[in-house]
């Protein structure tokens, strides 16, 4: 299968930590990436390579795999962190690319 | 800075055409992959379509193959969507996205780096 799937919605209190999932069979042959996506703009890239962050993203934001289970972590959330998330990959073809539906993230 | 930009966008009837472009602007445009990803209103990301650099290789998801054509013209550094038949539900937010490639051991590694703001594209009657 070459479909992500991702939790609806977290919360988080500020400052604490925040653990995003997506799952998939194609999670196990190639890297996920993470992107973060405000209301009323475009996705931004937050996490490449599984864990590489791009220049001027925070370093409170990590990323993981195991398995078919990649993950993103906020550690210290911020107000500014409130959006929806999304994984994506590429499906086993390799030529596709699959994101996940999504998670948002609330800070309260 | 890296800049694309979309346009082309806007109201169309069921069954009808629109070419969406994209400009992009500082970085070689013509050493990246790049697609296109949309966004019904209120719901999640979705992947449209890819080019490789030379516009030899093209890949689409299923429900746009045979209505939708990505190319290219790197003369001009602009990447097109051509969108034929139309349906409800391809209304949507399109975006440009520039796709980095990087080799981690044996496996080739290709993200979404940059976005462009993008363009409505609205099909109704």
């Amino acid at each position: 299968s070459s479909e992500l799937t991702q939790d609806p919605a977290v919360s988080v209190a500020l400052g604490q930590t925040v653990r995003i999932t997506c799952q998939g069979d194609s999670l196990r042959y190639y890297y996920a990436s993470w992107y973060q996506q405000k209301p009323g703009q475009a996705p931004v890239l937050v996490i490449y390579d599984e864990k590489n962050r791009p220049s001027g993203i925070p370093d409170r934001f990590s990323g993981s795999t195991s398995g078919h289970t990649a993950s993103l972590t906020i550690t210290g959330a911020q107000a500014e962190d409130e959006a929806d998330y999304y994984c994506s990959s590429r499906d086993s073809s390799g030529n596709l690319f699959v994101f996940g539906p999504g998670t948002e993230v609330t800070v309260l | 800075e890296v800049q694309l930009v979309e346009s082309g966008g806007g109201l169309v009837q069921p069954g009808g055409s629109l070419r969406l472009s994209c400009a992009a602007s500082g970085f070689t445009s013509s050493t990246y992959w790049m697609s296109w990803v949309r966004q019904a209103p209120g719901k999640g990301l979705e992947w449209v379509a890819s080019i490789k650099q030379d516009g030899s290789e093209k890949y689409y998801v299923d429900s746009v193959k045979g209505r939708f054509t990505i190319s290219r013209d790197n003369a001009k550094k602009s990447l097109y969507l051509q969108m034929n038949s139309l349906r409800a539900e391809d209304s949507a937010v399109y975006y440009c996205a520039r796709v980095d490639t990087m080799l981690r051991g044996v496996i080739i590694v290709r993200y979404f780096d940059y976005w462009g703001q993008g363009t409505q594209v609205a099909v109704s009657s």
